[in-house]
């Protein structure tokens, strides 16, 4: 079936130190793939998306490339803020309808 | 702004009690609507998936009887814990399918807690 499988956290760093969280997937079809970002106390809010082979998403300063020969849709960010502190999860949906999720990536940023 | 809303936001009830969870769609008609359940420090799991006027599809052991889900209108569904116990304290958070113009969107939104004493 499909799943996704992501980096496991916590993941501490310093401002404006280089982000990598990995994500990669197994899936049926041709899904989309996304991040979705979990502030302390909020649900959960779309980061970007891709929804083919070799397109990346980007927001935020956040990256995403689409890797069909490698199954992966890795997050980077070029240099992470204190305001980036949140929990990340990668997913996937082929359908449109149910969207599988990874256990998420908690990440916090020290000044 | 906010394009799906959930009420209550937090929500702290007796066992044995029922409590219901309102999602709606703000800008647009949601044909489907999904529910699902975060535990901490956990990924979200899928509960149940309805569409607007039928009856919710639910995933594999997720009682029926315990979490009714309503989807009456293109913008309302309500999900019922019913008879509430501590093992139902979780993060409730549904999400929202539907066409906005011509575009078909999905938003998530921002959840319910739920704590059962």
């Amino acid at each position: 079936g499909d799943s996704v499988t992501q980096m496991e956290g916590p993941v501490t760093l310093s401002e404006e130190a280089f982000l990598t969280i990995n994500c990669t997937y197994t899936a049926t079809g041709y899904p989309s793939l996304f991040w979705y970002v979990q502030y302390p106390g909020e649900g959960l809010q779309l980061l970007l998306k891709a929804t083919k082979a070799d397109d990346k998403g980007s927001n935020k300063g956040f990256e995403a490339t689409y890797r069909k020969e490698t199954t992966s849709f890795h997050l980077e960010k070029g240099s992470v803020q204190v305001s980036d502190s949140a929990v990340y999860f990668c997913a996937l949906s082929t359908t449109g309808n149910q969207f599988y999720f990874g256990t998420g990536t908690s990440l916090t940023v020290i000044p | 702004g906010a394009v799906v809303s959930q009420h209550p936001s937090r929500v702290i009830c007796k066992s044995g009690t029922s409590v219901k969870i309102e999602c709606r769609s703000l800008d647009f008609q949601a044909t489907t609507m999904f529910w699902y359940r975060q535990f901490p420090k956990q990924s979200l799991m899928l509960m149940a998936t309805s569409n607007e006027g039928s009856k919710a599809t639910y995933e594999q052991g997720v009682e029926k009887d315990k979490f009714l889900i309503n989807h009456a209108s293109l913008t309302l569904s309500t999900l019922t814990v019913t008879s509430a116990h501590p093992e139902d304290s979780s993060f409730y958070i549904c999400s929202a399918r539907g066409a906005s113009g011509r575009r078909e969107t999905q938003y998530f939104g921002p959840g319910t807690r739920l704590l059962v004493l």
